[in-house]
């Protein structure tokens, strides 16, 4: 198995910054990714990692360390829409992803 | 992005019956795959389907329970059988595009009474 590791729930305040950790084991992989899910809808995608280091798109930055076995997602001036469950995924070659637990991030004012 | 449809988006089922749902992907998707989702929890894998031959199984689901059928690159479909409350879930599809990210369709609602 791979073992992905992500805090249940998380909240913070508009504007703020709020980073969801992610960690996990497995024996190798091909990219690291992070998806968000608002209730009832799908998973829709954010970000990913394939190398070491930071990935930055918009409000949104993911980061990889494979040696330690840790991504991150930071999501920065946050609004009440980002209110929702983020879902870090590890994919092998050739295979689907699977998803760690998520986590629900609560965004108030 | 890839394009993921689904059909139905939900269903209500008697215990002992079965459904079959479909899902049609865009030309860009290469794998396709069937994942579960449980109230309140996050995605499992069920299986990959694979063109003109059996489906991948993950472990915990089996080809009887979750027959899959994949008869072309853009469609599939699952048939949850002899569902009993227990299957009451959310089942997606989900494509594998050009770019290696994957897609979601907007899933089957199914509730079983």
């Amino acid at each position: 198995g791979q073992n992905i590791d992500q805090p249940t729930e998380m909240t913070a305040t508009e504007g703020a910054i709020v980073q969801i950790n992610c960690t996990y084991q497995t024996s190798g992989f091909n990219g690291l990714f992070w998806y968000q899910q608002h209730a009832g809808e799908a998973p829709t995608f954010l970000s990913y990692n394939v190398l070491d280091g930071l990935e930055e798109k918009g409000r949104f930055s993911s980061f990889l360390s494979r040696s330690k076995g840790y991504s991150y997602l930071l999501l920065k001036e946050l609004q009440m829409k980002d209110s929702a469950s983020y879902l870090c995924a590890l994919r092998k070659a050739g295979t689907a992803l699977i998803f760690g637990k998520g986590t629900t991030l609560s965004v108030s004012s | 992005s890839a394009v993921i449809s689904q059909k139905p988006s939900r269903d209500i089922c008697q215990r002992g019956t079965s459904l079959t749902i479909q899902c049609q992907v865009d030309s860009q998707v290469t794998m396709m795959f069937w994942y579960r989702q449980q109230p309140g929890q996050s995605l499992t894998l069920i299986a990959t389907a694979n063109q003109g031959s059996e489906a991948t199984y993950e472990s915990g689901f089996v080809i009887d329970k979750f027959p899959i059928s994949r008869p072309n690159l853009t469609f599939s479909t699952l048939t949850v059988s002899n569902m009993s409350p227990e299957d009451s879930s959310i089942y997606l599809c989900s494509g594998l595009g050009a770019t290696d990210t994957q897609y979601f369709g907007p899933g089957t609602r199914l509730t079983v009474l």
